[in-house]
């Protein structure tokens, strides 16, 4: 059964990079069927796709949010991670990492997800 | 704002049926069949229910069923049960961005 894993720390400061890792268990992320993708969800909210990544490192981001997000690959670790820099308090929010089918556009399996929040 | 909208609230009793929708554009919901469906329980991670329309995951209910008409997708749940009480997101590829766009989500009581 495949599972994901979010990990990064809970807290972080305005103005400085928010980083959280995404282990995939019980199966391969270089399997050419499938991306690998972020998600958010602000406390009380809804959902807000963040961008997606392809084993061979290719990738695409929400418009909205291009200019700070990097998302990366290491497919001998079989994680991917996700980088948002100049956070501020509107980035808190739960985090979820998901696997996307390549050739569409559901997201079949999800990670618990992370809280972070933006506080000094 | 979200992109795709969907209605706030909507209930029925047990066993009735109820059902959700989710409005897009042609850029969205009415030019691709990739709109999908979530299922989320509070404090858990969403639950993938349909995809590409009408397409249900092994081990959803059939029960849930989701339809496309122009630019409004619709997901009905049918003979509602007490755990069916989640709130529920669309979701389509946004062909103008390229990217996935949710729905604001609507939470579903079960009277």
């Amino acid at each position: 059964q495949l599972q994901l894993q979010e990990s990064g720390p809970g807290l972080v400061k305005p103005s400085e990079t928010l980083s959280l890792t995404c282990t995939v268990s019980g199966g391969s992320i270089s399997s050419s069927d499938y991306y690998w993708g972020w998600i958010r969800q602000p406390p009380g909210k809804g959902l807000e796709w963040i961008g997606r990544i392809y084993y061979s490192g290719s990738t695409s981001y929400n418009p909205s949010l291009k200019s700070r997000v990097t998302i990366s690959v290491d497919t001998s670790k079989n994680q991917f991670s996700l980088r948002l820099n100049s956070v501020t308090a509107a980035d808190t929010a739960v985090y979820y990492c998901a696997r996307r089918k390549g050739g569409s556009y559901y997201l079949d399996y999800w990670g618990q997800g992370t809280l972070v929040t933006v506080s000094s | 704002q979200s992109a795709l909208t969907q209605p706030p609230s909507a209930s029925g009793s047990p066993g009735q049926s109820v059902t959700i929708s989710c409005t897009g554009t042609s850029s969205d919901v009415g030019g691709y069949n990739y709109v999908s469906w979530y299922q989320q329980h509070p404090g858990k991670a969403p639950k993938l229910m349909i995809y590409e329309v009408s397409k249900r995951p092994s081990g959803v209910p059939d029960r849930f069923s989701g339809s496309k008409s122009g630019n409004t997708a619709s997901l009905t749940v049918s003979g509602l049960q007490a755990e069916d009480e989640a709130d529920y997101y669309c979701s389509s590829f946004a062909g103008s961005s390229n990217t996935v766009a949710f729905g604001g989500g609507t939470k579903l009581t079960v009277l």
